[in-house]
Formats: structure tokens, sequence, C-alpha cells
């Protein structure tokens, strides 16, 4: 079975610094698609990036990009220039036509 | 932007009663989710649904759940008889393909959270 490990459970970050969340995940495909997902405090799921495992180019957009290592099974997001309203929990995420999420880690953004 | 809408926002009820969650997804996708979020936890999938029947459920989703699409618009979760920890916020997500080779994002709805007194 796929699974989503997301290992920092909370991080802070400075306002305008540049923070890495990690997410790794198994699975037995070759083919498949990962997402980040930000929940802020209320509630919703906002996509924010997505990647599909064929393609070896890492996705961005805008101040969100990932490093992809397909071999490694290793999908981590960056954000760049980190601003008050990124303030929520991520969430790392394989599909497999249902979405299988990691547990989330929460940001902080310092002012 | 066309969006994933659920109603109500938050439902508080009985133990034992029947509770059902509205959601009217995206109207040209074909593939339906539930997903559950007890506080303070990830996400977790319940149940797809696509062409009028489940297409995969997970363990939490037991007898006591049931979905319908009952009129082509709205996408229905049905709790027979709540229990105390059936309280979580329960998302409603859809999207246009469902096949694995797809990079269609699953959209969510903002979510209804249910509280079991």
């Amino acid at each position: 079975a796929q699974t989503v490990t997301q290992s920092q459970p909370e991080m802070s970050v400075q306002e305008a610094e540049t923070v890495t969340l990690s997410c790794t995940y198994d699975t037995s495909e070759s083919d498949y698609y990962l997402f980040w997902y930000k929940q802020p405090p209320s509630r919703q799921m906002i996509l924010v990036i997505r990647q599909e495992a064929y393609k070896q180019q890492n996705a961005t957009e805008n101040r969100f990009s990932v490093n992809f290592q397909k071999a490694a099974k290793s999908f981590s997001l960056k954000i760049s220039d980190s601003q008050l309203g990124d303030a929520a929990m991520y969430f790392c995420a394989y599909r497999d036509d249902k979405i299988i999420f990691g547990k989330g880690t929460r940001l902080h953004i310092l002012p | 932007e066309p969006e994933v809408t659920q109603t109500p926002s938050h439902q508080v009820t009985q133990m034992g009663q029947e509770v059902i969650l509205r959601c009217v997804p995206i109207s040209n996708h074909l593939y339906f989710y539930w997903y559950r979020q007890i506080l303070g936890q990830k996400v977790e999938f319940l149940v797809s649904f696509y062409n009028n029947e489940i297409s995969e459920k997970s363990e939490i989703f037991d007898d006591q759940f049931s979905v319908e699409r009952p009129d082509g618009s709205n996408f229905t979760l049905k709790i027979r008889s709540t229990k105390l920890e059936d309280s979580a916020m329960y998302f409603c997500a859809s999207s246009e393909v469902g096949a694995l080779y797809s990079n269609q994002p699953q959209h969510f709805g903002d979510g209804t959270r249910l509280s079991i007194l």
C-alpha cells in the first residue's frame, strides 16, 4: 500500500525567508502524481502544486517549487519569500485515484 | 472559477441520529470523493464514486455510511446512526477524470464540520 510520510510536524520561518517542507512516499508504481495541499485555519483544502512522476523537471508555481527525487521517493516543497498568508497546515499527497495524505506540517511565519 | 460547494458548513447532531452531508461537485466532473479529517489528524479517504456506484471505499466506510447522487447534481454522504467518533471535518472532492494516469487534481469543497453530542 502507498504511504506518505511528513517527518516535520511543525516548522517556523521568518517572513521573507525560504523554507523547505519534507515529504517521502512509498509506492511500487512507476507513474503517479504528487501534490502539496495547503489548509489554512479556515480548514479549506487548497491545491498548491502538482508533480507528474514521469516528468523529470521540478514543478514551480510562483514562490512555490518542489524538489522531486523519484529514486529516493522524496517530494519536498520550497516556499520562497515567505509571507504571513503562507501560515497553514501543508499536506503532501499521493494520488492513486483516491488521495493519500501525509500527516501534515504546520508552518508558522514569524513577522 | 467553478467550485465544489458543501452544505451545511457546520452540523450539530445528537448521537444515534442520522445525518446527511451535501455536496455539489463541479458540473462537468464525473468522479466524486468523500474524505474525513478528525481534529488534529490527517485527512483520510472514505469513498470514491463514479457512474452511480462506489468505486472504492476505505475500512472507515462501514455499513453506517452510504453515498448517493440523487439528482445528477448533489452528492450526499449519509451516516445512519452517528457515534461520537464521527465528529470530524468532512470534505467532498470532485475531479474531471479519475484514471490513475491523470494529472488533474481533485477539487475540494470547504468542508462540513460535524459535531456529535
